[in-house]
């Protein structure tokens, strides 16, 4: 079945680089996009990314001058990289998937916790 | 930049009353909307699709509606179960931008 599991550090000092992985199951890379979605304390959601079936990336503008998302189809993982966190920053990370026809994120992570903090 | 409004923020309903919440997009986004429901602790979960294609395993008492810019989430007869807070999304194109939110509290 489809699954998607994040991993990362829970812990990110300020002004550091984030990178979280996402591992996939059940589908391939390379017939799916999969999305970076994440979610500060008490906030809403905010879509962060996106890397297509094809290789393509897509991302928040608000976001593009310092994240990155890359993939290793091999492996079936899929990267998040962002630099010069701040506390706002602090949040709860989802990486998901596609429903068939693209219809919606219907397959997610559980999440993965990252706080800035000193 | 698209921009999702929903409204309202938060309403308080009693069981088996029919609610309903909307979304606004700042421009036609056609029928590329979802909506999703997600309860404290827990991933979003995928409920209606392309504005009124309700996701696999969804009970029929959440109905969606909308083309354009104007949408629609509609729970019928709701149920305890159903407090949450649910979002809606652009979907098919970048960026996917969701709304902020409205939050379901159950009298």
């Amino acid at each position: 079945q489809v699954q998607l599991k994040e991993s990362g550090p829970g812990l990110v000092q300020p002004s550091q680089t984030l990178s979280l992985t996402c591992t996939v199951s059940g589908f391939s890379l390379t017939s799916y996009n999969v999305h970076w979605v994440r979610q500060p304390p008490g906030k809403g959601l905010e879509w962060m990314g996106v890397i297509w079936s094809g290789g393509n990336t897509d991302y928040n503008s608000a976001l593009k001058p310092r994240l990155s998302i890359s993939r290793d189809t091999s492996k079936s993982q899929v990267f998040l990289t962002m630099n010069s966190l701040q506390t706002e920053d602090t949040g709860i990370y989802y990486c998901n998937r596609n429903a068939p026809l693209g219809g919606g994120f219907a397959y997610w992570g559980q999440g993965t916790l990252v706080t800035v903090s000193s | 930049n698209i921009v999702m409004t929903q409204s309202p923020k938060s309403m308080s309903i009693s069981v088996g009353d029919r609610v309903t919440m909307n979304c606004k997009a700042s421009q036609n986004v056609y029928n590329n909307i979802a909506w999703y429901q997600q309860k404290p602790g827990q991933s979003p979960k995928l409920l209606i699709y392309y504005a009124s294609n309700r996701y696999n395993g969804v009970p029929d008492r959440f109905t969606g509606s909308g083309y354009g810019t104007d949408f629609t989430l509609t729970i019928n007869s709701v149920q305890a179960e159903d407090a949450a807070f649910y979002y809606c999304q652009r979907i098919y194109n970048s960026p996917f931008t969701f709304g902020s939110g409205t939050k379901l509290e159950i009298k």
